[in-house]
């Protein structure tokens, strides 16, 4: 069975560093690409961040690029997502979801339960 | 506010279709083509419809999906209680290079 759980939330300062990360589970990690995609409580998705089964291909959304960056340890199977200089705008579930094609693109086949990530004073 | 456009809610009662759009430009669904994804109270999302109207295997054939142009529909017959959920379209996006999704619709089933 397809699990990815993730782990890493909680209650961090305006301007601070949070890493999240996500176990993978069920199927050949290295074979796929992943992506986290987050939501605001009661709010859309957006997608954060995605990276290919062997990190040669990387991409963040328009608002987290050059604060946030991903990466994976396929010896691991973990994918993980360092996030630094947090704004209050960054609070949402943060979700690992799994891509069913080697480099990201648009499909997330499976997702994990999510990781809530509070950013406040 | 959404790259992809659909409308905040739908409605229908049980054993009706109903239909839900999704509207983009040239860069995403233009394109590319469309995923839907169904959110239950509560729960993470899961994928419904991929490569704009193929289902994983698990979802019922009274779901489907299609594109034309820059829009995209998904389409749920026989409605049931249990299709109560919000609905996200999502779409890779040539010129934001990433996928963008639409902002949901909330369907309830009265």
């Amino acid at each position: 069975e397809v699990q990815v759980v993730e782990s890493g939330g909680g209650l961090v300062q305006p301007g601070g560093s949070l890493r999240l990360s996500c176990a993978a589970s069920g199927f050949t990690f290295h074979v796929y690409a992943m992506h986290w995609v987050r939501q605001v409580p009661g709010k859309g998705l957006e997608w954060v961040a995605g990276i290919s089964w062997n990190s040669g291909s990387r991409g963040y959304g328009d608002s987290v690029k050059g604060r946030f960056t991903i990466s994976r340890d396929n010896a691991k199977n973990s994918l993980y997502l360092q996030m630094n200089s947090l704004r209050a705008e960054d609070t949402a579930f943060y979700y690992c979801a799994k891509d069913p094609s080697s480099d990201y693109y648009s499909v997330f086949d499976y997702w994990g339960q999510g990781t809530l990530v509070t950013v406040s004073s | 506010q959404s790259v992809l456009t659909q409308p905040p809610s739908a409605s229908g009662t049980p054993g009706q279709r109903v239909t839900i759009s999704c509207s983009g430009s040239s860069s995403n669904i233009g394109s590319n083509t469309v995923n839907w994804y169904q959110q239950l109270p509560g729960t993470a999302p899961k994928l419904l419809i991929h490569t704009s109207n193929q289902r994983p295997s698990g979802v019922p054939d009274r779901v489907s999906g299609s594109r034309s142009g820059t829009s995209a529909s998904l389409a749920i017959s026989g409605l049931q209680s249990e299709d109560e959920a919000d609905y996200y379209c999502a779409a890779w996006d040539d010129s934001l290079k990433g996928p963008v999704f639409g902002g949901g619709t909330k369907l309830t089933v009265l």
